[in-house]
């Protein structure tokens, strides 16, 4: 299967800072990759999405870019809010489009 | 326009039991997708159907599971003789057409083997 991993398993920021968080990719015949958030008991929830021939892509506070050259996808979050800690997941649809190939995720914790 | 609906949110089976977990797509959507979510892991696919088809199962485990999408009803991923190992979240997203980008996931059942 494809292989989505990300950096950091873990972080940590105040309230009203920006938060990145980061992505890698194995397969680059991927054609569209997307970001979910998942709180505590609940299913995925959509973020922003990109398809393989866009670079950057924004919507209300976040930000996805794309460097398709190192196989790297982030996410980023302006003006970090309480309400935004959960488990971030960077997914890509492969080759087939059939199936998300989901990353290990991200646990985003916001201090007050 | 209700969203995916799984159910049971919550389900205990001793080992050897059958368990059962429906999910129940989005309004017009014909295209079910199922994904297991192991405690601290990411989702790993399973399994994909249209109405009474098996389109991608190449995430199922080759016994014990399988799943249907009757042209009536909801999805059932069906899972026999449970194991302790079972445990775990499973989420099923539906789509309206071919692919998965424009997919929705329910809230999941969260399967627990004693």
């Amino acid at each position: 299967g494809e292989n989505v991993g990300l950096h950091l398993p873990t972080l940590s920021v105040q309230e009203g800072d920006n938060s990145i968080i980061n992505c890698a990719y194995s397969n680059s015949a991927s054609d569209y990759f997307i970001w979910y958030k998942q709180e505590s008991g609940k299913g995925p929830q959509f973020i922003i999405d990109i398809r393989s021939n866009m670079d950057k892509r924004q919507g209300q506070r976040v930000t996805v870019l794309l460097n398709k050259t190192v196989k790297h996808l982030s996410l980023q979050i302006a003006a970090t809010q309480p309400g935004d800690s959960a488990v971030y997941f960077c997914a890509e649809t492969g080759v087939t489009g059939n199936q998300f190939y989901f990353g290990t995720g991200t646990s985003l914790t916001v201090i007050p | 326009n209700a969203g995916v609906m799984q159910n049971p949110r919550h389900l205990v089976r001793r080992r050897g039991q059958e368990a059962r977990l429906r999910c129940s797509p989005m309004k017009g959507h014909s295209h079910v997708y199922w994904y297991r979510q192991l405690p601290e892991e990411g989702l790993k696919f399973m399994v994909y159907l249209q109405k009474e088809n098996i389109i991608d199962e190449s995430g199922m485990p080759k016994e014990r599971f399988s799943a249907e999408f009757p042209k009536e009803g909801p999805s059932i991923l069906r899972i026999q003789q449970v194991v302790r190992g079972d445990s775990a979240a499973y989420f099923c997203a539906s789509s309206p057409g071919t692919g998965i980008t424009e997919a929705f996931f329910g809230q999941g059942t969260r399967l627990t083997v004693v």
